[in-house]
């Protein structure tokens, strides 16, 4: 079975400043997809990135990159210049595709909890 | 722009009783997925359907849970009877599946329940 691990329970940045977010994955499959989602107080999740396992190249979106290690089993995810309206819970969660090509489920960590201070 | 609705969302309800929730995915979406999140277990997986036909319910206590998808813009979630530690925020996401999966689900603002 696939495990998402996020190893950092909470993290604090400082506004306009840089921050990575760390998580680590185990999984026997090659194609796989990785993501990250945002919760902010409002429980919404929102999609912020995703990762195609099979792309070499890094996914980014806007502010936020990521940096992708297939070999490691690692999808850390950078925020540069933080905002106050950053600060939420960041699950990182994996897909992976079962052989008969039929969706299958997320797989989330256990979050990451962001503070932005001003 | 197109977003996941979920209603209620907020119930609170007394052991026992019938708890309905439901779900309206982004129209055009043929996957169908409800998460359970609470702080003991985290996000886990309930059950979710394509094309109206459910794919995997293991996640899900078939004593009391049932889901279905009477149409494709309608999903639901049942539970019968509740029970306090079916309190959590249970979230419905939706996506597209074309052959091979490269489908992003797309959540709803969830609907907390509190089962007293």
């Amino acid at each position: 079975a696939q495990t998402v691990t996020q190893s950092q329970p909470e993290m604090s940045v400082q506004e306009a400043e840089t921050v990575t977010l760390s998580c680590t994955y185990d999984t026997s499959e090659s194609d796989y997809y990785l993501f990250w989602y945002k919760q902010p107080p409002s429980r919404q999740m929102i999609l912020v990135i995703r990762q195609e396992a099979y792309k070499q190249q890094n996914a980014t979106e806007n502010r936020f990159s990521v940096n992708f290690q297939k070999a490691a089993k690692s999808f850390s995810l950078k925020i540069s210049d933080s905002q106050l309206g950053d600060a939420a819970m960041y699950f990182c969660a994996y897909r992976g595709q079962s052989p008969t090509g039929t969706a299958s489920k997320l797989t989330f960590g256990t979050g990451t909890r962001l503070q932005v201070m001003l | 722009d197109a977003r996941v609705t979920q209603t209620p969302r907020h119930k609170v309800t007394e052991m026992g009783q019938e708890v309905t929730m439901r779900c309206q995915p982004i129209l055009g979406h043929n996957t169908v997925f409800w998460y359970r999140q609470t702080m003991m277990q985290g996000l886990e997986l309930l059950a979710y359907f394509r094309n109206r036909a459910p794919l995997d319910d293991s996640g899900m206590p078939k004593d009391r849970f049932s889901a279905e998808m009477p149409d494709a813009t309608l999903a639901t979630l049942k539970i019968q009877p509740s029970e306090p530690r079916d309190s959590a925020v249970y979230f419905c996401a939706s996506g597209l599946v074309r052959g091979v999966p490269t489908d992003t689900q797309y959540f709803g603002p969830g609907t907390r329940l509190t089962v007293l």
